[in-house]
């Protein structure tokens, strides 16, 4: 089944404990992204990537640091999590990242206590 | 600045009504746009993608408009369903330094009751 998979679904962590939330896609997109979505704030694009050779910042960056080495991965790394990026993250993917469709993971619940 | 606005509001209706959902946007010249549904605690689905030169693309009882002179969009969903209860986002193109991502409206929630 073609799909993006997140983990983990749920996580909670104290201030500054370094954690990585993986995405990983079956369906050899090139493009990946990760979102965060907040109450009265929408999906805010934190990095982006359009191929394992490009990878540049959304709207939202920092804090986060990003990987592609491989086609179908994109962990977002968080090296020092602060309780303000307590949020949804959202992995997404498409085939090209040009007037295509984004397929979405299922999801990170993130508190950092 | 670049702005996606829809309605903040929640959109009531009854069932069998026809739904319509706006996004406007501002200093964006968007190559196309797309919508998707958004249910409670899971991930946007994908719906529909309209490019600039579409006026008009429908799905099913979806509908989506584009009006590159208002700077505009509706969604309309026909004969509602309360399984169309859901949240609504809009979603345009922006170029990065050549590169091309979406960007996202705070969404519409809809409520369609029986």
């Amino acid at each position: 089944e073609a799909q993006v998979t997140q983990n983990p679904r749920y996580l909670i962590t104290v201030t500054g404990k370094k954690l990585t939330v993986t995405c990983s896609q079956n369906m050899n997109h090139e493009y990946m992204s990760w979102y965060r979505q907040d109450p009265g704030l929408g999906l805010r694009q934190i990095y982006y990537s359009m191929n394992v050779e490009v990878t540049d910042k959304g709207d939202v960056p920092e804090g986060y640091k990003v990987s592609r080495k491989e086609k179908r991965n994109f962990p977002l790394i968080l090296e020092s999590p602060s309780p303000n990026q307590t949020s949804l993250y959202f992995c997404a993917s498409s085939l090209t990242g040009f007037n295509e469709k984004l397929f979405f993971g299922s999801g990170t619940q993130l508190s950092v206590l | 600045s670049q702005k996606i606005e829809q309605n903040s509001e929640a959109l009531n209706i009854q069932e069998g009504k026809t739904a319509t959902l706006t996004c406007n946007y501002t200093n964006y010249s968007p190559a196309y746009l797309q919508w998707y549904r958004q249910d409670p605690g899971r991930g946007p689905v994908f719906l529909l993608l309209i490019r600039e030169n579409e006026k008009e693309k429908r799905k099913e009882r979806l509908k989506v408009t584009f009006d590159t002179t208002l700077k505009q969009s509706l969604f309309h969903i026909t004969a509602s369903q309360p399984a169309d209860s859901a949240t609504y986002l809009c979603a345009l193109e922006r170029t990065y330094s050549g590169y091309s991502t979406l960007t996202f409206g705070k969404g519409t929630m809809l409520l369609v009751s029986p």
